[in-house]
Order: C-alpha cells, then sequence, then structure tokens
C-alpha cells in the first residue's frame, strides 16, 4: 500500500531563517511526487511535480528534490507569507494521490 | 489562470438527507476527481472519473456515495443519506490526462447534524 510520512509536522521559522520539510514514501511504482500549499479552509494549490530521482524544481523560495525513498522541500529565505501547510502526494498505479498529513509551517517577521 | 470552482463553499444538512456537491472542472480537463478532508486529517481519495465512467474508487467510496457528470461542464457528488461522520471538506479535482497534475477546487464544507 503506497504510504507518505511527512516531517516535522510543524516548522517554526523567523522571516529569513531557511529550512527543509521532508516527505518520505513508499509506493510501488512511482507515477508522480506532488507539493501543494494549502491555506487554512482552502483548497490545495499545486505547486511542484516531480517523476524521477535527481530530478529539481525551483519556484521563486522554494525548490523541490527527490529521491528514490524522500522528496525535501527546501524553503530559502522564507517570508511571512510562505506561512501555510505544505503538503506531498504521490501516485503509484491509476490516478489515486495519496497524502501525507502535512508540515505545518510558521514565519515569524 | 483557469481554475476549477465548486458550490456551495458550506452545507449544513440534517443526518439521513442527501446532499448533492458542485464542481466546474478547468475547461479542457478530461479527468475529474473528489477527495475530502475530514478536520485535521490528511486528504483522502474518493474517486476517479473519465469518459463518463468511474476509473478508480476507494473503500469510502461506497453505496451511499454517487459522482455524475450532467452536463458539459459539471461534475456532481451526492451523497443519499448523510451520515456524521460525513463532515468534512469535500474537494474536486481535475487534470487533463490521468498521469498529469491534478488542480484542486476551494472545497464545500459539509457539516451533518
Amino acid at each position: 500500500e503506497d504510504q507518505v510520512t511527512q516531517s516535522p509536522e510543524a516548522l517554526r521559522l523567523q522571516e529569513g531563517e531557511s529550512s527543509s520539510l521532508n516527505c518520505s514514501y513508499t509506493v510501488s511504482g512511482l507515477r508522480g511526487l506532488f507539493w501543494y500549499r494549502q491555506d487554512p479552509g482552502k483548497g490545495p494549490e499545486f505547486l511542484f511535480t516531480l517523476y524521477s530521482a535527481g530530478e529539481e524544481k525551483e519556484k521563486e523560495r522554494l525548490k523541490a528534490t527527490l529521491t528514490k525513498k524522500e522528496s525535501f522541500l527546501h524553503i530559502t529565505a522564507p517570508k511571512p507569507e510562505d506561512s501555510a501547510t505544505y503538503l506531498c502526494a504521490v501516485r503509484g498505479g491509476f490516478q489515486k494521490l495519496v497524502f501525507g498529513t502535512g508540515t505545518r509551517l510558521l514565519v515569524s517577521p | 489562470e483557469p481554475e476549477v470552482t465548486q458550490t456551495p463553499s458550506h452545507q449544513v444538512t440534517q443526518m439521513g438527507q442527501e446532499v448533492i456537491l458542485r464542481c466546474v472542472p478547468i475547461s479542457n480537463h478530461l479527468y475529474f476527481y473528489w477527495y475530502r478532508q475530514i478536520l485535521g486529517q490528511k486528504v483522502e481519495f474518493l474517486v476517479s472519473f473519465y469518459n463518463n465512467e468511474i476509473s478508480e474508487k476507494s473503500e469510502i467510496f461506497d453505496d451511499q456515495f454517487s459522482v455524475e457528470r450532467p452536463d458539459g461542464s459539471n461534475f456532481t457528488l451526492k451523497i443519499r443519506s448523510t451520515k456524521l461522520e460525513d463532515s468534512a471538506m469535500y474537494f474536486c479535482a481535475s487534470s487533463n490526462s490521468g498521469q498529469e497534475t491534478q488542480y484542486f477546487g476551494p472545497g464545500t464544507r459539509l457539516l451533518v447534524l
């Protein structure tokens, strides 16, 4: 059964303090690893898709990387507006996404 | 930028009542999905739909649930007889193909009393 574990559960950073979020996964034949951002009471907002080990994607202060067992979301010099829950999901067979429980990020000014 | 829309944003219903949640997927997308998120828990897959058929469903998606594409733009989730444990945020998503990124709507918050 496909599984996703995210750590830490919660992370508090000062503005400008870089850090990384971890997503460990178990899937029989990875057909995509996805990062989403979710604000309270809102739907997941797409950030990145990664398909193969070694792949990297960047967008503004965020950079996602992928290995055969885990993915990292690196946040460089975060700002308060980066505060949100970051969700990792994998797709094995068919179309179903399996989500982790997310990392709640709080960036203080 | 095209986006998935959902109505209503909030719905309160009595246990045992039927509810229909509505979604308008991104216009050129062919695959449609429903997920739910119980408060404080992870997002869970319910069902995927392609070419007017269910292509995959989870154990949660039992006989109480049904999906329909009633016209060229809408995609609906019906819960026939709601239970207290159906209270959750329900998200619709769509994708251009079964292997591409799924884009999510803002959700419908369902409260069953």
